[in-house]
């Protein structure tokens, strides 16, 4: 079993549509949980930051922590072909992070 | 530097030959990862470095690859006799180096091996 497990779709939903990304882990010492958007031939680039449990939201983007049945989610409201990438859910206890496979994602106008 | 700085983009190298990768991490960070992605794959750790500490080589594939850090800034990841399946991008990333903080990445530098 890996640490992060991540499904690795593709995922393809049209223009506007709310979009959920999810992760489950195994490591109970994560405390920092991170979402990294990827774009085509491009490095990850940091999208959301989240510590412990909880919600937190930016803009269209929201990520969600539920520590209890190690389950992180990223939630993207009104989605736009801007918004199709790879997002890669990461997780650390500290300096040891820890990313899930990634996630195809394709908004279609 | 405003960013995480990796060199070259793009390399093409033959099967057997050496490869050098460079990266200039994000100034005044301390803490410096080296991950391999290939297509369609996540990322797969290979080394990290945190300031003047024994680095963490536990993610290297095999004793073809190494990495140094000199000066605690520039970092160099060299892959002896590449073969094909070293074909990937190989993407630095930097943070301050406190638990928990967040590791920014570079642009990558792709490998292609023929």
């Amino acid at each position: 079993q890996k640490e992060v497990e991540q499904d690795p779709g593709p995922l393809s939903v049209p223009e506007g549509a709310i979009v959920s990304l999810n992760c489950t882990y195994s490591n109970s010492a994560f405390q920092y949980f991170m979402w990294y958007r990827q774009y085509s031939r491009k490095g990850p680039e940091l999208l959301m930051y989240t510590y412990s449990s909880g919600n937190k939201e930016d803009g269209r983007f929201t990520a969600q922590v539920d520590k209890s049945s190690k389950y992180i989610s990223l939630f993207i409201r009104d989605s736009q072909p801007s918004d199709s990438a790879t997002y890669l859910c990461a997780m650390s206890a500290g300096d040891d992070m820890r990313f899930g496979a990634g996630t195809r994602l394709t908004v279609k106008p | 530097g405003a960013g995480v700085s990796q060199s070259p983009s793009n390399k093409v190298t033959e099967k057997g030959k050496d490869v050098e990768l460079r990266c200039d991490p994000i100034s005044g960070h301390t803490a410096l990862y080296w991950y391999r992605q290939s297509l369609g794959q996540g990322l797969e750790f290979l080394i990290y470095f945190q300031g003047n500490s024994a680095p963490d080589k536990s993610g290297l594939p095999s004793d073809r690859f190494s990495a140094e850090r000199t000066g605690g800034s520039v970092s160099t990841l060299t892959i002896q006799r590449t073969q094909q399946e070293d074909s990937a991008v190989y993407l630095c990333a930097s943070s301050s180096g406190f638990s928990g903080n967040t590791i920014y990445f570079g642009e990558g530098s792709w490998l292609t091996v023929v």
